[in-house]
């Protein structure tokens, strides 16, 4: 079946560092690729997203690019802020069939200090 | 942000009690999802519609049952709540056209003591 692995976290780094957050994943045909955010108390809200290979997606400083030949998905931000604390998750979507279920990695916690 | 309401936002209970989450949206998507957050696991999908009254299995889903009688409603019921089922959870939409991503609503924390 489907699925995705991320890094471990806790991830720490003080502000204007540099951020890569590795996302690997197993799946048959063509998913499409997403990063997720989750602010402390809040729901989960779209990152960004790649439906192909080589497609980069971008959003608020942050960027991801489909590598189909490594499987790969990293997220990276150049300068992070501290209001980019929060949980970050990796998913893919396979639509074969009828079901368009996500399948998520399990999630890692950043931490930015001033 | 995608027109998703779950209720309640909070709720604590004692076990072996009924147990009924709503999922409320206003964009006329078809499809609808339920999921848990834990501690280490990431998300989990417990059961997904297709459609009124389609729905079936994820995951996770012994215990719950859900129900989608309207196309903007879907409700999860613990029938038998267990202290295993204190999560916080989450309902997603999309409109599955295509590989567009769900969109998720703000979540309900439940804890069952």
């Amino acid at each position: 079946g489907d699925s995705v692995t991320q890094m471990e976290g806790p991830v720490t780094l003080s502000e204007e560092a540099f951020l890569t957050i590795n996302c690997t994943y197993t799946a048959t045909g063509y998913p499409s690729l997403f990063w997720y955010v989750q602010y402390p108390g809040e729901g989960l809200q779209l990152l960004l997203k790649a439906t192909k290979a080589d497609d980069k997606g971008s959003n608020k400083g942050f960027e991801a690019t489909y590598r189909k030949e490594t499987t790969s998905f990293h997220l990276e931000k150049g300068s992070v802020q501290v209001s980019d604390s929060a949980v970050y998750f990796c998913a893919l979507l396979n639509s074969g069939g009828s079901n368009y279920k996500l399948t998520f990695g399990k999630g890692t916690l950043l931490t930015v200090n001033p | 942000d995608a027109g998703i309401t779950q209720s309640p936002r909070h709720k604590v209970t004692e076990t072996g009690t009924p147990v009924t989450l709503r999922c409320h949206q206003t964009e006329n998507h078809r499809y609808m999802y339920w999921y848990r957050q834990d501690p280490g696991h990431g998300l989990r999908l417990i059961h997904y519609s297709y459609g009124v009254k389609d729905t079936d299995k994820g995951e996770v889903s012994d215990g719950y049952s859900v129900s989608r009688s309207k196309t903007e409603d879907f409700l999860l019921t613990l029938e038998s709540a267990t202290s295993s089922q204190t999560s916080v959870y989450f309902c997603a939409i999309s409109d599955g056209t295509g590989y567009q991503p769900q969109h998720f609503g703000d979540g309900t924390r439940l804890s069952i003591l």
